[in-house]
């Protein structure tokens, strides 16, 4: 069965350092997302992209984070420089297309989990 | 804004006990309504969906109804095993339907 690949699993880092996560869909699927779940709450929705280009980053810290999916494929997110407060697990998601109105299933990945010290 | 409003756990049940986790939202149109699992060291997996009112999801021996009229989505298995020990989150669609909000999630632990 088709799964959504994220690595590395699990990072740690010091605060101020670059860190960057990569996430590689289910093949086909046109719409990737990524997600961040601080320990103990729900995954807030961070971007959204629907091929290329991005249908969603309200909720991106664009001071800091930045995210991008080049050939509509996989896609790679960024944190620079980290914060203690960037600790959670960030969970990269796909669903095959994405209209508007419509909510298509997501498939999640296993998530990379970020210790900022 | 919309939202999600699950019950806090843990929650600790006996092997073959009839479990019931509520879940209840704010919406402001007609969202879908989502229930997803996480397994320790995985990803969300969707359990089970209803996409309108008194609409039953079921997956698993899991079952939800979509009840518009408590604004609610509880979730219920008549019998649990130890497999069934994760994290579950109700979730729905925003009111553009563009994307979903999770609740906080609800630790269940099944004891053999």
């Amino acid at each position: 069965e088709a799964e959504v690949a994220q690595s590395p699993r699990y990072k740690i880092t010091e605060k101020s350092q670059a860190v960057a996560f990569w996430c590689d869909p289910i093949s086909g699927h046109a719409t990737l997302y990524w997600y961040r779940q601080i320990l103990g709450q729900g995954p807030e929705l961070l971007v959204q992209f629907q091929d290329e280009s991005v249908v969603d980053d309200s909720q991106l810290p664009k001071d800091r984070f930045s995210a991008e999916r080049l050939k509509g494929v996989d896609s790679t997110l960024k944190i620079q420089p980290a914060e203690l407060g960037d600790s959670a697990m960030y969970l990269c998601a796909s669903s095959p297309r994405w209209l508007a109105g419509e909510t298509d299933t997501q498939y999640f990945g296993p998530g990379t989990r970020l210790t900022v010290l | 804004g919309d939202s999600v409003t699950q019950m806090e756990g843990p929650v600790t049940l006996s092997e073959e006990a009839f479990l019931t986790i509520n879940c209840t939202y704010t919406a402001t149109g007609y969202p879908s309504l989502f229930w997803y699992v996480q397994y320790p060291g995985e990803g969300l997996q969707l359990l089970l969906k209803a996409t309108k009112a008194d609409d039953k999801g079921s997956n698993k021996g899991f079952e939800a109804t979509y009840r518009k009229e408590t604004t609610s989505f509880h979730l219920e298995k008549g019998s649990v095993q130890v497999s069934d020990s994760a994290v579950y989150f109700c979730a729905l669609t925003d009111s553009s339907a563009s994307k979903i909000i999770f609740g906080s999630g609800t630790r269940l632990s099944i004891r053999p």
